[in-house]
């Protein structure tokens, strides 16, 4: 297992277009996290999974944002009707029950 | 609230020590991780403290007062590769909130 997976790396898109990322977390990891980071911020939290169950949602998560993990094992998430707003770093993260992240390399997606 | 603060930025001298600190909302605290974090790239763990002290790491230690809601990294023989994005990520209610990150940049 060579860490947290993320794609597309980079994604540029028109506004008012729906986008997906994906992040496959390390296997063995029951938790995975959804953050998001903009230019001199830190990661704000937007949703996290403990296996295939959602469990918290940040308010940060509009109803054009959506996210899932159908087996327990990787995930998406997915923006509608993109803003330009919505232009950020989306980290993917994933831990034990207990202990530390492991991020992937993130989607950086720019909205023109 | 889970405030967490952190000096936006700092300068040090290469071969030379650097404190970061930072200070966070006590109620509800489960661990204090500091990570670091290069332009474009995504953040890296550096360090977890669950107790009160200092916890060691080569180059880099961290520190924490529980009751004080505080902490620091201590970064120790600086390097120019130590330029980066420091950040203070506080445990609780079964995610990390993070601070806004201290850039910290090491000069010769």
């Amino acid at each position: 297992d060579t860490g947290v997976s993320q794609n597309p790396r980079h994604k540029i898109t028109k506004r008012g277009q729906n986008v997906t990322f994906r992040c496959d977390p390390i296997s063995e990891h029951n938790r995975l996290y959804w953050y998001r980071q903009t230019l001199g911020q830190g990661p704000e939290f937007l949703t996290y999974f403990q296996n295939e169950a959602q469990l918290e949602k940040s308010r940060l998560l509009s109803d054009r944002f959506s996210a899932e993990r159908p087996k327990g094992s990787f995930s998406t998430l997915e923006i509608q009707r993109t803003e330009q707003g919505d232009s950020a770093m989306y980290l993917c993260a994933s831990s034990p029950i207990e202990g530390g992240y492991t991020f992937g390399s993130g989607t950086r997606l720019t909205v023109v | 609230g889970q405030n967490i603060d952190q000096p936006t930025e700092m300068t040090a001298t290469e071969g030379a020590i650097v404190q970061i600190n930072c200070t966070y909302q006590t109620s509800g605290f489960n661990g204090l991780f500091w990570y670091q974090q290069h332009a474009g790239e995504a953040p890296t763990f550096l360090s977890y403290n669950v107790l009160d002290g200092l916890e060691e790491k080569g180059r880099f230690s961290s520190f924490l007062s529980r009751s004080k809601g505080y902490s620091y990294l201590l970064l120790k023989e600086l390097q120019m590769k130590d330029s980066a994005s420091y950040l203070c990520a506080r445990g609780g209610g079964n995610k990390l909130t993070f601070g806004t990150g201290t850039q910290l940049k090491v000069e010769l």
